[in-house]
């Protein structure tokens, strides 16, 4: 079936630094990509809403400076966090719409990436 | 008001109980529902959708009513593999924008 691949899943940077996020929809095109964090013990914050070929739609209280989101391809979305700190360290998942003919309109999630700033 | 809200549990249930999750909804815009269950440090993963005539998968069946903006899940025979967290999901089109929101979650302990 359709898969989101997120990589990495996995990231410890330091402070200050900036970290590179991506999100492929492997088998099907996603013309939206939404992202998302989740702090330990709570829900699935939106964050974005990603549309290739466009800018970003940002939920209110996301700094668009600070996470930096580029949808340049029918398959690949990334998510950047600039001059991270500490308390930007979260649980970063993608989701893709598959918008194809019989699909539905399913939405399928990344594995998620655990970033962690030190 | 959020725009999903969930009891956040915890439900604590005997295996073999039924145990039923509710979640409402604020946005009437709202058109596609789903039910997601989260593993813990997992991604939520698709249980199943909601439609309002009421659909059912094995043990699980969904309801939707539009009128009172509210979801529900029922688990029949409860197994121990199906302690997790259970997302109620909203998807709504505003405009140019597509909006897939979370509920905050209701915590599932299914105990042998």
């Amino acid at each position: 079936g359709a898969v989101v691949s997120q990589h990495p899943s996995r990231v410890i940077c330091k402070s200050g630094t900036s970290v590179k996020i991506e999100c492929r929809s492997l088998d099907f095109q996603a013309t939206t990509m939404f992202w998302y964090r989740q702090f330990p013990k709570k829900s699935l914050m939106l964050m974005a809403t990603s549309n290739e070929g466009s800018k970003a739609t940002y939920e209110q209280g996301v700094e668009k400076d600070k996470f930096l989101i580029n949808h340049a391809s029918l398959t690949l979305s990334t998510l950047t966090v600039t001059s991270a700190h500490p308390e930007d360290s979260s649980f970063y998942i993608c989701s893709a719409r598959d918008r194809g003919f019989g699909s539905g309109n399913t939405i399928y999630f990344g594995e998620g990436s655990w970033l962690t700033v030190v | 008001r959020k725009e999903v809200e969930q009891d956040p549990g915890p439900f604590n249930v005997p295996e073999g109980a039924t145990v039923a999750f509710n979640c409402t909804y604020s946005n009437s815009a709202s058109q596609s529902f789903f039910w997601y269950r989260q593993d813990c440090r997992k991604e939520p993963k698709l249980l199943m959708s909601v439609y309002s005539s009421g659909n059912e998968d094995g043990r699980f069946t969904a309801q939707l009513n539009r009128a009172s903006q509210y979801i529900s899940l029922l688990i029949r025979d409860s197994k121990l593999s199906d302690s997790a967290t259970y997302l109620c999901v909203v998807l709504y089109y505003g405009g140019a924008t597509n909006k897939l929101i979370f509920g905050t979650g209701t915590l599932l302990a299914v105990q042998p």
